[in-house]
């Protein structure tokens, strides 16, 4: 039992390239989550997803876009990649929102030179 | 949304109880309030989280005000390994809504 998975754990790219954050479940969750944590700045959410099919916007949903066609999956795209978005990527998935406990993955370290 | 609260950091000496606090005064009736914590280089995990009434698991307890705006994480005797940042957050229970926002989390630091 993987429980969160995300992929890449690392990447480093240029300013203005595309590129997309993996997060896959195993636990049958509906509801997913993307963070991006930031130093002093705690968790913040990008996007959730409170179902196949279904995103919504975070408290930080600038720049990038979010997709979940499977249930298991919750996709996270940058489009053009600036600087700004340096940080480190959670993403995290409960099974039935506020009721039960989140999972989080282990973290996705992007830099943006 | 619900603005979340919580101290920058606290310190704590081995074997004592800490209680780290929250404020989330604009909670909604249909959110339960989450506490996670992260230790270095990993991700956050579970503490506990409760509706209305108290809380206690294998890890901590949690007392929650009656009015809701605020709540006590309670580790009952620190250790070194609860040396992490502690997030709290509300964390809707219905429908569409779903969306888990935290603090900006409490550093906790214990000294041996």
């Amino acid at each position: 039992n993987a429980g969160v998975t995300q992929t890449p754990k690392f990447r480093v790219l240029k300013t203005g390239q595309s590129m997309t954050l993996l997060c896959a479940q195993d636990m049958n969750h509906e509801y997913m989550y993307w963070y991006r944590q930031d130093p002093g700045m705690g968790l913040r959410l990008i996007h959730y997803s409170v179902g196949e099919g279904t995103t919504a916007k975070g408290e930080v949903p600038d720049g990038y876009n979010v997709s979940r066609l499977k249930k298991q999956n919750f996709l996270l795209g940058l489009e053009s990649a600036a600087p700004s978005q340096t940080s480190v990527y959670f993403c995290a998935s409960t099974r039935t929102g506020g009721y039960t406990e989140a999972f989080f993955g282990q973290g996705t370290r992007l830099t943006v030179v | 949304d619900a603005k979340t609260t919580q101290p920058n950091s606290m310190e704590s000496n081995e074997e004592e109880p800490v209680h780290l606090p929250c404020n989330h005064s604009t909670i909604s009736g249909t959110d339960y309030i989450h506490w996670y914590r992260q230790l270095p280089s990993q991700g956050p995990e579970y503490v506990i989280h409760g509706l209305t009434s108290n809380v206690n698991n294998r890890m901590a307890s949690l007392a929650i005000a009656e009015d809701r705006k605020s709540s006590t994480l309670i580790l009952h005797r620190a250790t070194l390994r609860d040396a992490a940042v502690y997030y709290c957050g509300p964390h809707n229970y219905g429908g569409s809504q779903g969306n888990l926002i935290f603090g900006k989390g409490t550093k906790l630091s214990v000294k041996p």
